[in-house]
């Protein structure tokens, strides 16, 4: 298995808090995403990083800011959060672009958020 | 606008049977298909793809078959086993520069009845 970890795993908070998910890999994998996963939509890529401090908007990108300051770290910022992000978070990480194209893009188990 | 469409949120198949799970796209740039599959809790991972360029890929009990005419793909699991229950979700990626974006299916949930 990759060395994906999602922290935290389960959040609950309330609308309008500022909420930070971790995603840390111990594979140097070079490229990290994030993505949400809804009923009806299956998932869609929020943001992505190519390289440290390198990062690029994905689908559906507002709300939402990320930060990558090292390798294995890759955070999900909401700054507000409203009850439309609810929803169960992936972080994902490939070797390159080509690999994540063919299936080389391994998944973290998801961190499950509640914004009441 | 939904660019990869799995119709079928479900499917039940008995144990040694054939299972067939489909998936539709609308974009004709898509290079790459991926099958992704997801237990509960867990993260999706990666099961099978097949280049834009061929029209079958097979490893062991799963094939995916492709009809780009159509803009169809298919997964075959033969025989079914229990293990195979999860949610399959199909995903396609657009190549180049472009490829580190996926786009996936809703997903369709198997279940293998023993």
């Amino acid at each position: 298995d990759a060395g994906i970890t999602q922290s935290p795993r389960h959040k609950v908070t309330e609308t309008g808090t500022p909420v930070t998910l971790r995603c840390h890999q111990t594979e140097n994998h070079r490229y990290m995403y994030w993505y949400r996963q809804d009923p009806g939509h299956g998932l869609r890529l929020i943001h992505y990083s190519y390289g440290v401090k390198d990062t690029d908007k994905g689908e559906v990108s507002d709300g939402y800011s990320v930060s990558r300051s090292k390798t294995e770290d890759f955070l999900l910022t909401l700054e507000s959060a409203t009850s439309s992000q609810t929803s169960v978070y992936f972080c994902a990480i490939s070797e390159s672009i080509g690999r994540a194209a063919t299936g080389e893009l391994f998944f973290g188990e998801g961190s499950r958020l509640t914004v009441l | 606008d939904q660019q990869v469409k799995q119709n079928s949120p479900s499917l039940s198949v008995q144990e040694g049977r054939i299972s067939i799970l489909n998936c539709d796209y609308t974009n004709s740039m898509f290079d790459y298909f991926l099958w992704y599959k997801k237990y509960p809790a867990e993260g999706p991972t990666f099961l099978i793809s097949i280049s834009s360029i061929k029209d079958k890929n097979e490893d062991g009990r799963f094939t995916v078959f492709l009809n780009k005419s159509a803009k169809h793909l298919s997964l075959h699991i033969v025989p079914s086993q229990p293990g195979d229950s999860a949610v399959y979700f199909c995903a396609a990626s657009p190549g180049g520069a472009g490829a580190n974006n996926l786009f996936f299916g809703t997903g369709t949930r198997l279940t293998v009845i023993p």
